[in-house]
């Protein structure tokens, strides 16, 4: 199993373009979530999924979409990027949703907007 | 207001030493994670905890519900185990909490 698989692993941003950020898991996990990470911050939750065709937001979702087609692809879109989204973007997988799961995080985007 | 603190947030360690560090919580949880992440980004799952003590090889986390405090330890610390140190609750649902992390380096 490859686990949880995240492209690209850098990019950089002119203010304003668009790109999509992709999450694949071949774990046939239920829940699927997108975190960006700060430095002096901890993990926040952008938004999630608990199955496909399920999605919500979580903490700090503005400027991004998801969608969830398949159990496997939870694709993070940022739609007009601006240099607030400089971050590290995780996603991570899960059997199902609920807290007492152990989570799989991909190797992370590293995301700069200039 | 942060609903889980981490202290130390750095931390120096000779190779050898016994560590600890420690999570506070302020919500109701279901489960509480240890992660590591090391130099390069990856994050790995350590532990997860509802109640008691559980230990890998050298790690051992605990976790006193009343208190709402988890502490993580390591027993003859190797520069092998320098990275940051996440403590993670959930309280139900589908919400998460992440403390800000310990960045621990161990020096031979």
């Amino acid at each position: 199993n490859a686990g949880v698989t995240q492209t690209p692993k850098f990019q950089v941003l002119k203010t304003g373009q668009s790109m999509t950020l992709q999450c694949a898991q071949d774990m046939n996990h239920e829940y699927m979530s997108w975190y960006r990470q700060d430095p002096g911050m901890g993990l926040r939750l952008i938004h999630y999924s608990v199955g496909a065709g399920i999605t919500d937001q979580g903490e700090v979702p503005n400027g991004y979409n998801v969608s969830r087609s398949t159990t496997e692809d939870f694709p993070l879109r940022l739609l007009s990027a601006a240099p607030s989204q400089t971050s590290v973007y995780f996603c991570a997988s899960s059997v199902v949703a609920g807290g007492y799961n152990e989570q799989f995080f991909g190797p992370g985007t590293r995301l700069t907007v200039l | 207001k942060n609903e889980v603190e981490q202290s130390p947030q750095n931390l120096t360690a000779q190779e050898g030493e016994f560590i600890t560090i420690n999570c506070s919580y302020s919500v109701g949880i279901s489960a509480l994670h240890w992660l590591q992440q090391h130099p390069g980004g990856g994050i790995v799952s350590l532990f997860m905890l509802s109640s008691g003590k559980k230990k890998h090889g050298r790690l051992i986390a605990t976790i006193n519900i009343q208190e709402k405090h988890s502490s993580l330890h390591i027993t003859a610390s190797h520069p092998r185990d320098s990275a940051v140190y996440i403590c993670a609750v959930s309280s139900g649902g589908n919400q998460f909490y992440f403390g800000t992390g310990t960045s621990l380096t161990v020096i031979p």
